[in-house]
């Protein structure tokens, strides 16, 4: 069946680049989302159709995708943005699919 | 504002049923597609399943894991989406959220949350 697959973690420290991967088959021809989700709260969406950013989300988030890997980076990543992270997407008959979440620890 | 207010969940036993609604605002409701997603304890998210608009006869697609079990209701003149969980299971224990559908020509995702309630199956 169908994944979308991540890291479990991914560490850095306050300032420094956090870069989360998410690699799928379909994901050449499908979008990917990602969403941010801290301790105790509901999943917060912070990057659509691969690259593009709500707004409210701090400009220091960015997507961007490639073959069969997206990638979701934190541009000088703040201790705030310590969260788990899931990229979402759709398999080629359009079902849903999370990847498995990647806990980013700033620190 | 959007805002999406779940409620209904608590312990049940095995085998029992559950009735969880969600109640909608700030957006024309009966205008989207809605579906619950599920979080066991510390674990990631998981699709539970959708229902369409009126536009779209109000079909609903389920994941394997619930089919059968879970039905997808809603009663657009109250704003509101359900979801009636029947025979539960020990592993259907997880937070449950519904979240507002956007349709693109590419798929689907979900652009906004609410915040969950939890269901824990236990006896």
């Amino acid at each position: 069946s169908y994944e979308l697959t991540q890291p479990p973690s991914v560490s850095v420290s306050p300032g420094q680049t956090a870069r989360i991967t998410c690699s799928g088959d379909a994901l050449p021809k499908k979008y990917a989302y990602w969403y941010q989700q801290k301790s105790g709260q509901a999943p917060v969406l912070v990057i659509y159709e691969d690259s593009k950013r709500p707004s409210g989300i701090p400009e220091r988030f960015s997507g961007s995708s490639s073959g069969t890997m997206a990638t979701l980076t934190i541009s000088g990543a703040q201790v705030e943005d310590e969260a788990d992270y899931y990229c979402y997407s759709t398999d080629s008959s359009g079902n849903p699919l999370f990847g498995g979440g990647t806990k980013l620890t700033v620190l | 504002e959007v805002q999406l207010v779940e409620s209904g969940g608590g312990l049940v036993q095995p085998g029992g049923s559950l009735r969880l609604s969600c109640a909608a605002s700030g957006f024309t409701f009966s205008d989207h597609y809605m579906d619950w997603v599920r979080q066991a304890p510390g674990k990631g998210l998981e699709w539970v399943g959708r229902t369409r608009n009126k536009a779209n006869s109000y079909t609903t697609e389920y994941a394997a894991s619930v089919k059968g079990r879970f039905t997808i209701s809603r009663d657009d003149s109250k704003n509101s989406l359900y979801l009636q969980m029947n025979s539960l299971k020990t592993e259907d224990t997880a937070v449950y959220y519904c979240a507002r559908v956007a349709v693109t020509p590419n798929g689907y995702y979900f652009d906004y949350w609410g915040q969950g309630t939890l269901v824990t199956v236990s006896s």
